[in-house]
Order: C-alpha cells, then structure tokens, then sequence
C-alpha cells in the first residue's frame, strides 16, 4: 500500500537553530498538509499546499515556518529559527482530493528543541 | 471554534468486547473521518463519513453520523488486543483542512 515517508523520525536541535523536516507524499497525490502534535494535545493543521502553493494555514503557521515542494517528490516544512515550544510530532499528509477521500499520514517526525 | 471534540474517555476493556466513542462538532461538515494512532507512529486512516450519510460499516468499524446533533461515534465489535490506541474523529469543513478532537485512549486487555 502506498506511503507517506517522513525523514527523520527523529530530531533533536538547539534553540535558534533551522531544521527542514522532510516528507515524500504519495506519488498520484496532489494536496499536501503539515500538521503538528505537541504531546498529550490534539493534532493540529499547520498547512495545506496545492499547485504549488499554500492553499490554507492555520495561525500557528507564522513566519518562521515555510513549506516547500523542491521537486517532484519532496515537500518539505523549515521552521526557521526553533523556539523550545515547537517541540512536536510533526505529520506529513497527502490527499488526492478535497472532501473525498481521507488523508494519508506519515509516521511523523518528533522534534525536540533544547 | 474547536470542532471533533470527542468524549474524553479512556476505555479498558476485554478482548471481544464492543468499544464505543463519540465525538461532537460545532460547525457545519462536509465529512468526518476517524483515525488510529497506536503509541508514538502516525494516523491511520480508519473511515470517512460524508455529511449526507447516516451510517457506515467498515470491517468490525460502525460510525454513525447525526448532523442534527452534530456528533459521530465509533463503535469496534468484537475487539482485539491489537485494537489498543488512541481514536481520533477529524472533520473536514470543505476548507482543505481537518479539525482533530482530542483522542479517546482504548485498552483491549487480551
């Protein structure tokens, strides 16, 4: 069955510093999301991109996040400079429509900022 | 607004029992889904009711939709011990993105 695939499973970076969380979508999709569990929370919607661009985002998407779809494959999410509460299981998703069918999610990437 | 919020349950129970848990929304849908998350590992997804729809099965899944009452609930017949994870009811308002309630944690002790 096909995957998303999200690299690293984990990671660990001081205060300030810039990390790029990657994933892989599933190849025939075409809407991509972030979204982020802080733990013991909800998850929360971070970004939805389509046509490559952000279709919507959610107020915890300020200016130190940004996403990026560099190739055909990869889509990535920078957060540009980490703040100790971004600390967060951070999922990738991929849908092939709006409204249709449910997500594909990634295993996440755990980040914890020191 | 917050919506999926389910009942902030923690079920325990034994293998072969039925597991139901609910979730309620404040907003109007087009869908509401449910997802598995086992311990530490992503979303799986489960099932997809459309606003339209009143019930659907899935394997040992029911979910049930009121769109009057704004709520769903999940049931698992018949669990099992590999049915031990938290559940989570997202909807989707049309707005290309979901809204998570808060998990219910399920035990299935063998």
């Amino acid at each position: 069955e096909p995957e998303v695939t999200q690299t690293p499973s984990h990671q660990v970076t001081q205060m300030g510093q810039e990390v790029i969380l990657r994933c892989v979508p599933i190849s025939n999709h075409l809407y991509f999301y972030w979204y982020r569990q802080i733990l013991g929370q909800k998850v929360e919607f971070l970004v939805s991109f389509y046509n490559n661009e952000i279709s919507e985002k959610s107020e915890i998407f300020d200016d130190q996040f940004s996403v990026e779809r560099p190739d055909g494959s990869n889509f990535t999410l920078k957060i540009r400079s980490t703040k100790l509460e971004d600390s967060a299981m951070y999922f990738c998703a991929s849908s092939a429509s709006i409204g249709q069918g449910g997500y594909t999610f990634g295993s996440g990437t755990r980040l914890t900022v020191v | 607004s917050q919506q999926g919020e389910e009942d902030p349950q923690a079920l325990s129970i034994q293998e072969g029992e039925n597991a139901t848990m609910n979730c309620s929304y404040k907003t109007s849908i087009n869908n509401l889904q449910w997802y598995r998350q086992n311990s530490g590992r992503g979303l799986v997804h489960l099932i997809l009711i459309r606003s339209n729809e009143r019930e659907k099965h899935s394997g040992r899944l029911r979910v049930t939709l009121d769109t009057s009452k704004k709520s769903s609930s999940l049931l698992i017949t018949a669990s099992r011990a590999a049915d031990t994870a938290s559940y989570f009811c997202a909807t989707d308002a049309g707005n290309n993105r979901l809204a998570f309630g808060k998990g219910n944690q399920v035990v299935v002790i063998p």
